[in-house]
């Protein structure tokens, strides 16, 4: 089985500074890997995803994430945050190779302060 | 484009009560899921479909059963509902389930249930 550790519950941040929300994951296989946004009162939206090659992943509004395999971690990443950053975000892992549940992280609320 | 659609947006219910909550997908997915979020403990699985006739528990199925109806429906049941219950509920859907594990989940908005 795999675990998800997002070892901040709230992350409050200056508007223009950069910010970094971190996640590790636990398991004795290959996973791949995810991050998830959501905004108030909304579901779930896919953040990134990083499936093999470049540890580097970009993704959408200017985030992106570095998948390290010796740390076992994928925190995730934005030089200058934006108010409309504010929501929560959910790191996400699920193992390679047939059907597999998802396993989230307990989330990380960020806070962008004007 | 729609995506993944539950109804209703709001339910409150008093202890005992039964209700379906229902969810569709446009996007032609084969695998559905339902999910609790409470504060504190991310999402939780509590039942999934991963494709069309077959249906299995998650990590908190107790208290709750699920239908696919057909590959867009998949509603989750509560049959004598309890305090405990109270979440907000959550319906996501993706491509395939088998062996490319890697499609992202595509969620509704979910809906929030409150029992007293």
């Amino acid at each position: 089985a795999q675990s998800v550790t997002q070892l901040d519950s709230q992350v409050p941040v200056f508007e223009e500074a950069p910010v970094e929300l971190r996640c590790n994951y636990s398991s004795s296989v290959s996973v791949y890997l995810f991050w998830y946004v959501q905004y108030p009162n909304q579901g779930l939206q896919l953040l990134l995803k990083y499936l093999s090659g470049s540890t580097l992943v970009k993704g959408i509004n200017g985030f992106e994430a570095e998948f390290n395999k010796s740390q076992t971690s994928f925190h995730l990443r934005k030089p200058s945050v934006h108010i409309s950053d504010t929501a929560e975000y959910f790191c996400a892992v699920i193992r390679r190779g047939g059907y597999q549940k998802v396993t989230f992280g307990t989330g990380t609320k960020l806070q962008v302060i004007p | 484009n729609a995506g993944v659609t539950q109804t209703p947006k709001f339910q409150v219910l008093k202890t005992g009560q039964s209700m379906t909550l229902q969810c569709a997908q446009d996007m032609n997915h084969n695998s559905m899921y339902w999910y609790r979020q409470d504060p504190g403990m991310g999402l939780r699985l509590i039942y999934y479909s991963a494709s069309e006739g077959t249906t299995d528990k998650g990590e908190v199925p107790n208290g709750y059963n699920v239908s696919r109806l057909n590959k867009r429906e998949f509603s989750l049941r509560l049959e004598s509902a309890a305090p405990s219950q109270t979440s907000v509920y959550f319906c996501a859907s993706s491509e395939r389930a088998e062996e490319s594990s890697n499609s992202p989940l595509h969620f509704g908005n979910g809906t929030r249930l409150t029992v007293t």
